[in-house]
């Protein structure tokens, strides 16, 4: 079974609305932590957020969110106010810090990923 | 420190050659990670070193591929007898010890390996 799922494999959105990605994800570590990353065209992975499991409340960085669900595994990321820029594909992982099930207990495992698509 | 650098960012090469790539991690980092990503899919867990000690490696890890990290800065990845399912891009990360390598992981801007 897949661990992380990533449903939207493209995404069209206008400029300036606000984008809010899939992510569920798989696993029975009770310690994790979920990342998102934007790779754009040249690349390079970029880190946006993180979301502990342990976390009590959402965690935001400037126009990005994540709204965490942990009863039912999923960890969408929302951009606010979309830009030309924000045209990337966009990832989510998964790391579980007690279990060595996977790639390794301190490797991230990644999703599929979205190609985001913003028009003007 | 501009972040984890990677060289070089693109190798073509015949199946069969050998191969190094080297990452530069972010220099107050000891942990180093490497990742393969193929077209169309997010990246997959190579192997792991906190500073020279190569602590975990993937089953994808085949016996062609080595990597080493001698002074616990640079690492290096190998891959021996290259094939054609080899092509990828290799993408390096780092993080620091402690309480931030638990949410903490960059990466560098990864090496494109095609093999013709």
């Amino acid at each position: 079974a897949q661990k992380i799922t990533q449903t939207q494999p493209g995404m069209f959105v206008q400029e300036k609305e606000a984008v809010t990605l899939d992510c569920t994800y798989d696993t029975s570590d009770p310690s994790y932590g979920l990342f998102w990353y934007k790779q754009p065209s040249s690349g390079e992975m970029i880190f946006l957020i993180y979301q502990g499991s342990y976390d009590q409340q959402n965690a935001t960085e400037g126009r990005y969110s994540l709204n965490f669900q942990k009863a039912r595994k999923s960890a969408n990321l929302v951009i606010s106010a979309s830009q030309l820029g924000d045209s990337a594909m966009y990832f989510c992982a998964m790391r579980e810090y007690q279990g060595r099930s996977g790639g390794g207990a301190d490797g991230l495992t990644f999703g599929k990923g979205t190609h985001l698509i913003i028009q003007p | 420190d501009t972040g984890v650098s990677q060289d070089p960012r693109h190798k073509i090469t015949k199946r069969g050659q050998n191969v190094t790539f080297r990452c530069d991690p972010i220099s107050e980092h000891n942990r180093l990670y490497w990742y393969r990503q193929t077209l169309g899919q997010g990246p997959e867990f190579l192997t792991y070193f906190q500073n020279e000690a190569q602590l975990e490696k993937s089953r994808l890890l085949s016996d062609r591929f080595s990597a080493e990290r001698p002074k616990g800065s640079f690492s290096t990845l190998e891959i021996q007898r290259t094939e054609q399912g080899d092509s990828a891009m290799y993408l390096c990360a780092s993080s620091p010890s402690g309480i931030a390598a638990y949410n903490e992981q960059f990466f560098g801007p990864g090496t494109r390996l095609t093999v013709l």
